[in-house]
């Protein structure tokens, strides 16, 4: 298995452009889970989703933040319109249930906005 | 902050020998989890333990829990260069609380 798929690896982009992050989970796996990380606040759960359903984002920062999960192998992760304090590294993980299973994590995606 | 934290923040130690590393939680936990974050890379998980089990070992890794004060440490022996990374805990039971991480250093 080729593990998650996180794209882009790396963005740069402009403060007021929107940003879209895409994550494609371990086949098989029923919850996603979407992070970010920084320095000062560590790695922070944004959203998750359980068959495709959002169940809890309330660690979204704010309305420019939105998750979709489409279908079982593809979600993404919008931010419109970005700011510099987005900047973070962003992950996308994976497991087979919700509750205390083995989350799988990507290689993420380096966000900088300036 | 309804994160965990990890004690030390830094440990710099010599190749071989054993590093411990401390967590404490704040909510209740239907289990934890270690993690390791190589620089520059997603986390990959290394060792559950669940709140009804008080140690468990995995390899060089031995993880034990303590429920009455909310806190879990992780020991690897024999350490090595590649251990260098940094570990958290996580509580991933009902909720999904990362800890704040601690960087280790092992020196060649």
């Amino acid at each position: 298995d080729a593990g998650v798929i996180q794209s882009p690896r790396h963005e740069v982009t402009e403060m007021g452009q929107e940003v879209t992050l895409r994550c494609k989970p371990i086949s098989g796996h029923n919850s996603l889970f979407w992070y970010r990380q920084t320095m000062m606040r560590g790695l922070e759960l944004l959203i998750y989703f359980n068959n495709n359903v959002p169940i809890d984002d309330s660690g979204m920062p704010e309305d420019r933040f939105s998750a979709k999960m489409p279908n079982a192998s593809f979600s993404t992760l919008k931010i419109q319109p970005s700011e510099p304090r987005d900047s973070a590294v962003y992950f996308c993980a994976s497991s087979f249930l919700a509750g205390g299973e083995t989350q799988y994590f990507g290689p993420g995606t380096r966000l900088l906005v300036l | 902050s309804q994160q965990g934290e990890e004690d030390p923040q830094a440990l710099s130690i010599q190749e071989g020998e054993n590093a411990t590393m401390n967590c404490s939680y704040k909510t209740s936990i239907n289990n934890l989890q270690w993690y390791r974050q190589n620089s520059g890379r997603g986390l990959v998980h290394l060792i559950l333990i669940r709140s009804n089990e008080r140690e468990k070992h995995s390899g060089r890794l031995r993880v034990t829990l303590d429920t009455s004060k909310k806190s879990s440490s992780l020991l690897i022996t024999a350490s090595r260069a590649a251990d260098t990374a940094s570990y958290f805990c996580a509580n991933t039971g009902n909720q999904f609380y990362f800890g704040t991480g601690t960087s280790l250093t092992v020196i060649p």
